[in-house]
């Protein structure tokens, strides 16, 4: 079935970077860009940034400018989030969903997020 | 930015009940509105996409109204399994959330 396989919860040192993984399957990787979004805890989503999984093309929300870091590998059907300089603020899960519309959709941009991994806590913590 | 404001918070509603919540957006986002549902520990689940498309799978009691900046969303005859907090996402200009209406027993 079309799904969305995060890795797993890891535990960081302030200043420090960690990457998150996204593999996909059940459909084509390269058809549908990705979303990543955090959740702080009992907190709201905030959106962090896509990647077009067809050209690596990436837009990253304002406030993430600068520490994050999107990318895809195709051949082993994942997107990876790259988060930098990490601070106490940045203890939240995250999550990587995919764009509802496939990316030869002019439109795409504007549409809803269908398939949601099942998120991946981050602690930072000296 | 555009901010997404919710309302209510937190409704205390029966099964059987009909539940609307209210999504308003800062400026104009066409009809670029989602609505998803959260459940505790879990990710969220889409419902509505382009303010009143109902997505595939998603019981026919769930609703999506509204253009511009006022949004709404419908439950008729709430089911033991809607008791969640339920979010609005614009996307006209990057993404944005509201901060979510629970619904309690």
């Amino acid at each position: 079935q079309v799904q969305l396989v995060q890795s797993g919860a890891e535990v960081k040192k302030p200043g420090a970077s960690v990457e998150i993984s996204c593999k996909a399957s059940g459909y084509t990787f390269t058809s549908y860009p990705v979303h990543w979004v955090r959740q702080a805890p009992g907190q709201g989503l905030e959106w962090m940034g896509w990647v077009h999984t067809g050209n690596g093309n990436t837009k990253y929300s304002q406030r993430f400018q600068g520490r994050v870091t999107i990318t895809r590998d195709t051949s082993a059907r994942t997107a990876y989030m790259l988060l930098s300089s990490l601070r106490s603020e940045d203890t939240t899960v995250y999550y990587c969903a995919r764009s509802r519309s496939h990316s030869g959709n002019y439109l795409w941009e504007y549409d809803a997020f269908d398939i949601w991994g099942q998120g991946t806590e981050v602690t930072v913590s000296s | 930015d555009i901010q997404l404001t919710q309302s209510p918070s937190t409704l205390s509603t029966s099964v059987g009940d009909r539940v609307t919540i209210t999504c308003r957006a800062s400026q104009s986002i066409i009809s670029w509105l989602a609505w998803y549902q959260q459940k505790p520990g879990k990710a969220p689940k889409l419902l509505i996409y382009k303010a009143s498309s109902l997505e595939s799978g998603v019981p026919s009691r769930f609703s999506g109204s509204g253009s511009g900046t006022e949004f709404t969303l419908t439950i008729t005859s709430l089911q033991p399994d809607d008791f969640a907090t339920y979010y609005c996402q614009q996307s006209n200009i990057y993404y944005t959330f509201g901060q979510g209406t629970k619904l309690e027993i």
